[in-house]
């Protein structure tokens, strides 16, 4: 059974940086999958932030490209989310999911974190 | 970038009933579209991918269907259990992007 799990503060100071991980189970982040992360600001739809393959290969939302670090941990099976400069307007839910990948080509996301609150607040 | 456009914003419906739900996208997408379910206070739950394939473990009664830039999800007896918020989502051009949803409520 595939399951991620998101772990982070749950307050950051505008300004700082903003880090995520995602802790995947019972499938091999080296494998071939894609892992990307969606957020959701309260009380609104889903926002795409980025996506990456393990081999450092990754895809940004133009909007926040400048801003948005993603990396992965293949022995702890882990990936990470760095957004930095924030501000209120990044205060959301934050969810990662695995990502269909295939022949260099990108697809759905099949499974999703349960997702964590991330507020931007002095 | 490529806007997904959803239709109706909400929609009340009794159990039993036909539910149809519509996603347009600003250009063509050929069928790179899925279908995501957001129960309220869970995380999403794919629904359906390449615009008609049904996920793992989802029951009949949901099925997608068009190509290009126009889509339905269709549940064709709705449950209690399936209020919900439903997104479309495009994957044939970056960015990924999410329509704004369709929200089931239960009369």
């Amino acid at each position: 059974q595939v399951q991620l799990q998101e772990s982070g503060p749950g307050l950051v100071k505008p300004s700082e940086t903003l880090s995520l991980t995602c802790t995947v189970s019972g499938y091999s982040i080296s494998s071939d999958y894609s892992w990307g992360w969606v957020r959701q600001p309260p009380g609104k739809g889903l926002e795409w932030i980025g996506s990456m393959y393990h081999s450092g290969s990754t895809r940004y939302s133009a909007s926040l490209k400048s801003r948005v670090t993603m990396s992965v941990d293949t022995p702890k099976n882990q990936f990470s989310l760095m957004l930095s400069y924030v501000t209120a307007a990044d205060t959301a839910v934050y969810y990662c999911a695995r990502q269909y990948y295939s022949g260099s080509a990108w697809y759905h996301f099949d499974y999703w974190g349960q997702g964590t609150l991330v507020t931007v607040s002095s | 970038e490529i806007v997904m456009t959803q239709s109706p914003a909400t929609l009340s419906v009794s159990p039993g009933e036909r539910v149809t739900l519509s996603c347009r996208a600003s250009r063509s997408v050929s069928n790179n579209l899925a279908w995501c379910q957001q129960k309220p206070g869970q995380a999403p739950r794919l629904l359906i991918y390449r615009a008609s394939t049904r996920a793992t473990g989802i029951p009949a009664r949901f099925s997608g269907s068009g190509s290009g830039t126009e889509f339905t999800l269709t549940i064709s007896s709705l449950q209690s259990e399936d209020l919900a918020v439903y997104y479309c989502q495009q994957y044939d051009d970056w960015p990924l992007t999410f329509g704004g949803g369709t929200k089931v409520e239960i009369k």
